[in-house]
């Protein structure tokens, strides 16, 4: 069964500093990768997806993601944080079994604060 | 243009009195399914369907139905909600493959 795991509920930046949000999957075949973003009072909106097309993706916001494979990770980066980039990020992998193909598996998310 | 909708976006109920949350997207996707979302434990499925008339369980269905009718709609039972159903609550489509899912702007629940 895929899945996939956040280290670190919260992370704090300053403005203008480098973003690093970090997921790793669980998965005995190629995944299908997912970041998801979600503002206050909002729902989740994708920022980028790894289909295995290439190994770094880029997604909207000036985001991009790197999958991993022999560090089963998928971490996200953006080079300089804006204050509009707060907010809630959520790494998803496809499920690949047979019964449940559809669903997609989450995080637990992590919570990125940007300082003036 | 694309989208999910859910209605309505805020509900504040009465223990045990049954509500519907509606679900509705334009995309003619096969795949949908409904989120819960509480502080500090991400977002866990309730229920989720492959296509009309399938539906299956997903990690907490307990106090929860759901139906799948029509293609396009896809709503979320609460027959007599409870206070710990209090929650943020998200619909969510999908298309055949390994596709994005496009998610509703949320249901914000409270059961007092």
């Amino acid at each position: 069964a895929q899945s996939v795991t956040q280290l670190g509920s919260h992370v704090s930046v300053s403005e203008g500093a480098l973003v690093l949000l970090r997921c790793n999957y669980s998965s005995s075949v190629p995944p299908y990768l997912f970041w998801y973003v979600q503002y206050p009072n909002q729902g989740l909106q994708l920022l980028l997806k790894y289909t295995s097309a290439a190994t770094l993706v880029k997604g909207i916001n000036g985001f991009e993601a790197e999958f991993k494979k022999s560090e089963t990770s998928f971490h996200l980066t953006k080079p300089s944080a804006h204050m509009s980039d707060a907010a809630e990020y959520f790494c998803a992998v496809s499920d690949l079994d047979g019964g449940s193909q559809g669903n997609l598996i989450f995080g637990k998310g992590t919570k990125l604060s940007v300082k003036p | 243009e694309a989208q999910v909708t859910q209605n309505p976006r805020y509900l504040i109920t009465v223990t045990g009195k049954k509500l519907t949350v509606t679900c509705s997207q334009n995309m003619n996707h096969e795949y949908m399914s409904w989120y819960r979302q509480d502080p500090g434990l991400g977002l866990r499925q309730i229920y989720y369907s492959m296509n009309v008339e399938v539906t299956d369980k997903g990690d907490v269905p307990e106090g929860y139905k759901v139906s799948r009718k029509e293609k396009r709609n896809f709503p979320l039972i609460l027959e007599s909600p409870s206070p710990n159903q209090t929650s943020l609550y998200f619909c969510a489509s999908r298309g055949q493959g390994h596709t994005e899912a496009f998610f509703g702007q949320g249901t914000r629940l409270t059961v007092v």
